[in-house]
Order: C-alpha cells, then structure tokens, then sequence
C-alpha cells in the first residue's frame, strides 16, 4: 500500500489551466476506474471534487475535471482561481476493499 | 444537513489505547459504508479503515492491522474506532468520512477530525 505519486507543488496564474498528476501501479490506478480527488484547503477537512475518475459530485464547478491513462490519473483546473490555492490529493481504489492516497500536491495561484 | 462529529482523541503514551466515536446526522446511516482516514501533522491523508453499511465487513490498512477495530451501532449512528498499541506514527487528526458510492475512494462528506497525539 504505497501511496500515490504526485507532483509537490504546481503553479499558475489566475485564468490558465493546470494539470495535477497522480501515478501509481497496475494494482491500484491502473487496475479500477475508481480514483477520487480530493480539495482540502488549510485547517480544514477533505473536499471530494472528483470520483470515479470523472464524476463531478453535485455542487462541484465544472472547471475541475478528470482523465485517467494506464497508470496514471490527472486533475485539469480550468480558469484557474485564487480560491483555487489548496493542497490536493488523488486516491485510488486498491483492491480488497482498501484504497491508497496520493502524497499531495500544493496549488499555488500566482 | 450532514454532519459528522469526532470525539475522543487526546494524548496517550506509547502502547496505550484510545476509542474514537463519530456522530452522525443528516443522512440515513445505516445505509452508508463508512471510513476512518488520519493526517499526520503536516503530511499528507491515510486511509486507516473501512466498515460496510451493515457493519459485517471491516477492512483495514497494512499499518494499522491488527491494531485498530473499526466498528458501528446503526442504532445510534455512531462509528467507532478503537485505537490499541499505539505507536509515535499514530499521531494524526482522525477524519471519519462517509461514502458516496457503492465502490471506491468516494468521500462525500467528513468531520471535523479529532486529533491523537502518541508521546512519552
């Protein structure tokens, strides 16, 4: 149960498009179309933005959005926002009914 | 309106225990798989440990094995988690989370956490 790989840190002014990664292995991203990505802005808990993949929960913008490829998922904000500055996780689905969380990437709006 | 309240974290020794609870309100809860996800000080989420709505299938992470119970009371729509031999590495705020779907990592909703501190 490794956690997910993401990219630290990841940047853009307010009205681009930035794309988070998250990588992980044939047992987990790779093997289920269930990856969830998550919001959580500081002292605050855990916001679900993304689920199954591409799922937007009811409430969410539609700026956020997701993909999946092999191994790999990715999270596109789109129209980037300065309420957009918080920390996010991807998680996956990791078989035997346990999941597994990415390591974190921290948003920085310019 | 749906909630979720933790209780019970504190400061406890190494090897000692602790029960954490997680009120819940708002949604019918008996229907609801539910989860304990924890963050350490500065670090990033862990899923620590999940429970089927009936509460008959309780699934836990490698660290935590062994451990941790997980478990529920539909009657009073609490979720519990019992924390034993505990270890410096468990000190984290504790989210329980409720899920969304039926399949995956789907965490619609969390409480507040309840942070546990593990220290000499």
């Amino acid at each position: 149960q490794s956690a997910l790989t993401q990219p630290a840190s990841v940047s853009g002014s307010p009205g681009q498009s930035i794309t988070i990664s998250c990588t992980g292995t044939s047992s987990d991203v790779g093997g289920y179309n269930h990856v969830s990505w998550y919001q959580q802005h500081p002292g605050k808990a855990p916001k679900l933005m993304i689920y199954d993949v591409t799922n937007r929960p009811s409430g969410v913008s539609n700026r956020f959005s997701g993909s999946w490829s092999g191994n790999t998922a990715s999270l596109t904000i789109s129209g980037l926002q300065a309420e957009d500055e918080a920390d996010y996780y991807c998680s996956s689905y990791a078989s035997s009914n346990t999941y597994v969380f990415g390591t974190g990437t921290k948003v920085t709006v310019l | 309106e749906v909630q979720l309240l933790e209780s019970g974290g504190g400061s406890v020794q190494p090897g000692g225990s602790l029960r954490l609870s997680c009120a819940a309100s708002g949604f019918t809860f008996s229907s609801y798989a539910m989860s304990w996800v924890r963050q350490a000080p500065g670090k990033g989420l862990e899923w620590v440990s999940g429970i089927h709505s009936s509460g008959d299938s309780k699934y836990y992470a490698d660290s935590v094995k062994g451990r941790f119970t997980i478990s529920r009371d539909n009657s009073k729509n609490t979720l519990y988690l019992q924390l034993n031999s505990l270890r410096a590495e468990d000190t984290a705020a504790y989210y329980c989370a409720k899920r969304l779907a039926a399949v995956g990592p789907n965490f619609d909703y969390w409480g507040q956490g309840t942070l546990v501190t593990v220290s000499s």
